[in-house]
């Protein structure tokens, strides 16, 4: 079946402009993360989807950042006015939902975004 | 904040031994701990998952370990392979699907 998919797979800005990033998950998976993966580190929790709904917001960086779901599947994660310390691979996961066990993180290959 | 973090960046070892890649976790509410494989280009899988009232747990090839007294995880994988090569990740589940990832291991393994 389908995995993960992220698109598009490398993006090339100049700084200051906008730049959308889109996560078509896993479907029936209604958990979703972004990630953010600086070269040669790991992975920087973003922003997790529960649904449309996204009650962890903690990690967005800054206000330039923003997400969104539609229809408890497509995200969309919207970076506005790039700085080139946005330059990184950005993963998106997603998962089935439930507490009582540890639901596996299925990934997609990334998106790697330079901003010069 | 909250971290995981490991003891060694990068480990080389020769085809055919055995690999064991060592963590730090940090918050003793975690209730599950995680280990994820990253090849080059691609996104993180997963390989393995103990929960934390647990202190051992065996896969295929893999075995984790987890030391609650000392917040110590480790991931041992059996009769290495060059298809092993790939940053090891441990992770911790701190609260209903909120994972965080630590820095990573680089594993190199030697024909």
């Amino acid at each position: 079946g389908a995995g993960v998919s992220q698109s598009p797979s490398n993006k090339v800005t100049e700084k200051g402009k906008d730049v959308e990033l889109r996560c078509d998950p896993i479907s029936g998976h209604t958990a979703l993360y972004w990630y953010r993966q600086r070269l040669g580190q790991g992975l920087e929790f973003l922003i997790y989807f529960q649904g449309n709904s996204a009650p962890d917001k903690s990690g967005l960086p800054s206000d330039r950042f923003s997400a969104e779901r539609t229809g408890e599947s497509v995200s969309t994660l919207t970076i506005q006015r790039t700085q080139q310390e946005d330059s990184a691979v950005y993963l998106c996961a997603s998962s089935l939902w439930g507490p009582r066990k540890y639901n596996e993180q299925f990934f997609g290959p990334g998106t790697r975004l330079t901003v010069l | 904040g909250e971290s995981v973090g490991l003891h060694l960046p990068t480990l080389s070892v020769q085809e055919g031994d055995n690999s064991i890649i060592n963590c730090a976790y940090s918050n003793s509410a975690s209730d599950y701990f995680i280990w994820y494989k990253q090849e080059s280009g691609k996104g993180p899988q997963f390989i393995i998952d103990i929960r934390s009232n647990m202190d051992k747990r065996q896969g295929q090839r893999v075995t984790v370990l987890l030391n609650k007294t000392v917040k110590h995880l480790s991931l041992q994988i059996a009769a290495t392979q060059p298809g092993d090569s790939a940053v090891y990740f441990c992770a911790e589940r701190t609260s209903y699907d909120k994972v965080i990832f630590g820095p990573g291991t680089s594993l190199s393994v030697i024909p």
